[in-house]
């Protein structure tokens, strides 16, 4: 069967920085994904890899390691307004998005 | 219109009634998707459709049908709704089935 696995909840303190990790067992592999989505709204597109390695985008880093099924989300300098889930999402073999239960994200003080 | 909307944003129904939520995009995209998502577990593709006049059946699909007459119109209708079917219900739409999708605020149904 297919499976994305992230952890349920993580706390950070704000302006620290957190890796929120995605492991995945898919049928064939087309591109990662990761959304963010604050309580009671939509999900919104943070960041993609399809190819090993890293990519930055202002406080968000996102890395995968195809060879190891294995991505992370990394988020610097936190924000109260970082307060959210985050959301891995794998395209499988059929060009279709598999997605992870999400990642809750809590922001202290 | 900006984006993807969706109608309506919230419903108290009865079991056994019919419903349509609609979902409308003017990115002119030729993907769209109906997700469900419930507490505790990923967003799961009910249906989509690659491009108008197509659709398929996504990992959820029993209980719902859609229709995609046009590129702009993605409609999913519950034929008779059963309280299993109480959920989050997103659209979604993107410019190919490579591209990221784009989400609608969501249509919040609840089945008495």
């Amino acid at each position: 069967g297919q499976n994305i696995d992230q952890p349920t909840e993580m706390t950070a303190t704000e302006g620290a920085i957190v890796q929120i990790n995605c492991t995945y067992q898919t049928s064939g592999f087309n591109g990662l994904f990761w959304y963010q989505q604050h309580a009671g709204e939509a999900p919104t597109f943070l960041s993609y890899n399809v190819l090993d390695g890293l990519e930055e985008k202002g406080r968000f880093s996102s890395f995968l390691s195809r060879s190891k099924g294995y991505s992370y989300l990394l988020l610097k300098e936190l924000q109260m307004k970082d307060s959210a889930s985050y959301l891995c999402a794998v395209r499988d073999s059929n060009y279709q998005l598999i997605w992870g239960a999400g990642t809750k994200l809590i922001i202290k003080p | 219109i900006a984006g993807i909307t969706q109608a309506p944003t919230s419903q108290i129904l009865a079991a056994g009634r019919r419903m349509t939520l609609r979902c409308t995009q003017d990115m002119r995209h030729n993907a769209m998707y109906w997700y469900r998502q419930d507490l505790g577990l990923g967003l799961r593709l009910i249906h989509y459709s690659n491009t108008a006049g197509t659709t398929g059946k996504g990992e959820v699909p029993d209980g719902y049908s859609v229709s995609r007459a046009n590129t702009d119109d993605f409609p999913l209708t519950l034929a008779s709704a059963v309280p299993s079917q109480t959920s989050v219900y997103f659209c979604a739409s993107s410019e190919g089935s490579e591209s990221e999708q784009f989400f609608g605020p969501g249509t919040r149904l609840t089945v008495l």
